[in-house]
């Protein structure tokens, strides 16, 4: 257990819908990056947030956006689906500061878009 | 910009021997991470490798940093059926700690 909790587990969502995944994070970790990965590959990093602002984002368009919330809390959104949004859906979390730090993952959710 | 190839990326092996997972990058970095995932699992921390010529050792399992080489080894020791998995070595970007991942390798240890 990694204390880091993602909801829901399983989505099903139609293309040009819009999504919202949600993740609690570690007590205390002040950085959340959330990450894409696709079946049978690895992870592909979206965007992080420290301190509830983001800073740092990867290749991917802006309808891929978040929220980090002062209770540990946050949110990806994903606007205008794609058929090729389909994925897994991963959170990380932890507490910036030294450089052993390790990045904790979520369960993740298994997003489908038909 | 930062590319990490691993190999091999399929790897069927009996119990009781022994292998190496590379991964290779293809930019400067001092931290490397090991990871783990079973099927349709999250991903679980390994090692964290911080400097050239780091080591670090979990039960049968070993890795290693190069980081002139720009190459880190997962060493497995007289495998067993449990240490069948995928796992991903990454690489951080040097930036707020973005992390750039292999492919994975995938792990099947036959009885």
């Amino acid at each position: 257990e990694t204390g880091v909790t993602q909801s829901p587990t399983h989505l099903i969502k139609t293309r040009g819908q819009q999504v919202t995944l949600r993740c609690s994070s570690q007590s205390g970790h002040n950085t959340v990056s959330w990450y894409q990965q696709a079946l049978g590959q690895g992870p592909q990093f979206i965007f992080q947030y420290y301190r509830e602002e983001e800073n740092g984002r990867g290749n991917f368009p802006p309808r891929f956006s978040g929220l980090q919330f002062p209770n540990y809390s946050s949110e990806l959104n994903v606007n205008a689906l794609e058929l090729d949004d389909s994925a897994l859906y991963l959170c990380a979390s932890r507490l910036a500061g030294g450089r052993a730090d390790t990045q904790y993952f979520g369960p993740g959710t298994r997003l489908t878009v038909l | 910009e930062l590319k990490v190839e691993q190999n091999p990326l399929f790897l069927s092996m009996q119990e009781g021997k022994n292998y190496t997972i590379y991964c290779n990058y293809s930019t400067t970095s001092d931290r490397l991470y090991w990871y783990r995932q079973d099927p349709g699992k999250s991903l679980e921390s390994l090692f964290v490798l911080l400097s050239n010529g780091a080591v670090k050792q979990e039960g049968r399992l070993m890795a290693s940093l190069d980081t002139k080489a720009r190459l880190s080894t997962l060493h497995i020791t007289a495998a067993v059926h449990d240490l069948s998995a995928t796992y991903f070595c990454a690489v951080d970007m040097g930036s707020n700690y973005q992390l750039i991942w292999g492919a994975g390798t995938k792990l099947i240890i036959k009885p």
